[in-house]
């Protein structure tokens, strides 16, 4: 089962942030939380992960709560190709051979 | 760097039969794994395999195989395919560095039908 639990859905307004949240209460010291998004019936797209500091890219920002119960994904200025399902997932980095394991993630629709 | 392919990217197939799917992972990427996705159960991991060996198995039957070559391209083979193993089957590759396993990155995906 997901270790993570996520809103169904959203909605953002294009070129507005979006921002996702995702609740990770009991993680584990060792495990990074990752966010993939899907767009229709293609293969998850890796977006960003982290640790326990803020993680930036040319994508976006993760913003991850000092005690790492729970973590937001910031896309800073949303387009219309950003709507797509967005996966928070926990994973051990060091020392694994874990698999992914998706929850249902959030639909974020972005409206014009 | 090219991505990770996977072919056939559509492939309709009868009840019975068996089928064989194929990934490339990205150059230099030495660990392949396999996942499945329907609406009912969403993605689900199957195997993955690092230097031509299965690391790790999800929870599927033994219908469901695979195995990994020396160039690190793998394959799944589906035998006796039954409706519900309509899905989209992904795949995904990584470059485990040690003990520490890197980020996957999948491809585009192989939907299948049976009928």
């Amino acid at each position: 089962d997901a270790k993570t639990t996520q809103p169904p859905s959203m909605d953002c307004a294009e070129g507005r942030a979006a921002n996702l949240p995702c609740n990770h209460s009991t993680i584990s010291g060792n495990e990074y939380v990752y966010w993939y998004r899907q767009i229709h019936s293609q293969g998850p797209q890796y977006i960003i992960h982290g640790l326990k500091n803020n993680e930036t890219n040319e994508m976006a920002s993760l913003i991850i709560t000092e005690d790492r119960k729970s973590s937001t994904l910031i896309l800073p200025h949303a387009t219309l190709r950003d709507t797509a399902v967005y996966y928070c997932i926990v994973r051990v980095e060091v020392g694994g051979n874990t698999p992914l394991v998706f929850g249902k993630g959030t639909r974020l629709s972005v409206i014009a | 760097k090219a991505g990770v392919t996977q072919t056939p990217r559509y492939l309709i197939k009868t009840r019975g039969q068996q089928v064989t799917l194929s990934c490339s992972p990205i150059s230099g990427h030495r660990s392949v794994s396999w996942y499945q996705q329907t609406p009912g159960q969403g993605l689900q991991f199957l195997f993955e395999y690092f230097s031509e060996t299965q690391r790790n198995k999800g929870n599927f039957p033994g219908r469901f195989s695979g195995r990994q070559f020396s160039n690190s391209r793998s394959e799944m083979n589906v035998s006796t395919l039954e409706l519900g193993d309509s899905a989209l089957y992904l795949c995904a590759s990584s470059n485990p560095m040690g003990q520490i396993e890197e980020t996957q990155y999948f491809g585009p995906g192989t939907r299948l039908l049976v009928l």
